[in-house]
C-alpha cells in the first residue's frame, strides 16, 4: 500500500526556518517523481515545488523561489521541504504528493495527510 | 501564472449531470493534455479523480468523466450522488515542469 506520512510543520515566526518531510512506503520511491502542493486555511490547492528522480531537477512556484528548496533521500525513502525567510502568507497544510507512474505532473495520485505550518508573530 | 478559472459553486439534483468547466489559456490547458481533477471532501486529503484529461485511477467511478476542448476542460459528473458534494480542483501542467491549480468548485447536491 502506497503511503505518504509528512511531518516538521509547527509554529514559526516570519522570517524563521522550517524543514518538512515526508516518509514514503510502498512503491519505488527512487524512480518517483514527487511535490509538495499547499493550501491556506479555507483557500484553495497552490503547488510548491517538484522534483524528479535522483534529485535531479527542482522546479518551483515562483513565490518560494529562492526560500524553499526541495530534495529527497532515497537511501531514506524521504522527500524534504526546506523553508527559510518565512512570511505570513506561507502559513498552510502542506501536503506531499506522487506522480502517477510513467505520467507527469498533476497527476498527483497520492497524497500524504498533510502537515500545519504557521507563520505566526 | 495565473489560476486556472473555475466557477466558484455548482448545484444538482440526485441522479442528474453536472459539468464544472477550467479554462486556462494556451499556455497551460491548451498546450499540454495533462490536465487533472482532484476531489476534496471537508477536512480530507485531496483525491486525484481524472488526470491526463480523460483518464480514471483504478477505483474512480466511470460516473466521473473529463474532457477537453481548446483552452477549456472539464469535468462531468454523471449520476449524482450525496457523497459526491466536495470541493473540486483542477490543474495544469504548465510546461517547464511547474504546475497551476484552479480556484476550485463546491459541487452542492441539492
Amino acid at each position: 500500500e502506497v503511503q505518504l506520512v509528512e511531518s516538521g510543520g509547527d509554529l514559526v515566526q516570519p522570517g524563521g526556518s522550517l524543514r518538512l518531510s515526508c516518509g514514503a512506503s510502498g512503491f519505488s520511491f527512487r524512480g518517483s517523481w514527487l511535490s509538495w502542493v499547499r493550501q491556506a486555511p479555507g483557500k484553495g490547492l497552490e503547488w510548491v515545488a517538484n522534483i524528479k528522480q535522483y534529485g535531479s531537477q527542482t522546479f518551483y512556484v515562483e513565490s518560494v523561489k529562492g526560500r524553499f528548496t526541495i530534495s529527497r533521500d532515497d537511501t531514506k525513502n524521504s522527500l524534504y521541504l526546506q523553508m527559510n525567510s518565512l512570511r505570513n502568507e506561507d502559513t498552510a497544510v502542506y501536503y506531499c504528493a506522487r506522480v502517477y507512474p510513467g505520467s507527469s505532473w498533476p497527476s498527483f495520485d497520492y497524497w500524504g495527510q498533510g502537515t500545519l505550518v504557521t507563520v505566526a508573530s | 501564472q495565473s489560476a486556472l478559472t473555475q466557477p466558484p459553486s455548482a448545484s444538482g439534483s440526485p441522479g442528474q449531470s453536472v459539468t464544472i468547466s477550467c479554462t486556462g489559456s494556451s499556455s497551460d490547458v491548451g498546450d499540454y493534455n495533462f490536465v487533472s481533477w482532484f476531489q476534496q471532501h471537508p477536512g480530507k486529503v485531496p483525491k486525484l479523480i481524472i488526470f491526463e484529461v480523460s483518464r480514471r485511477p483504478s477505483g474512480v467511478p466511470d460516473r466521473f468523466s473529463g474532457s477537453k476542448s481548446g483552452n477549456t476542460a472539464s469535468l462531468t459528473v454523471s449520476g449524482l450522488q450525496a457523497e459526491d458534494e466536495a470541493d473540486y480542483y483542477c490543474s495544469s501542467n504548465l510546461g517547464s515542469d511547474s504546475v497551476v491549480f484552479g480556484g476550485g468548485t463546491k459541487l452542492t447536491v441539492l
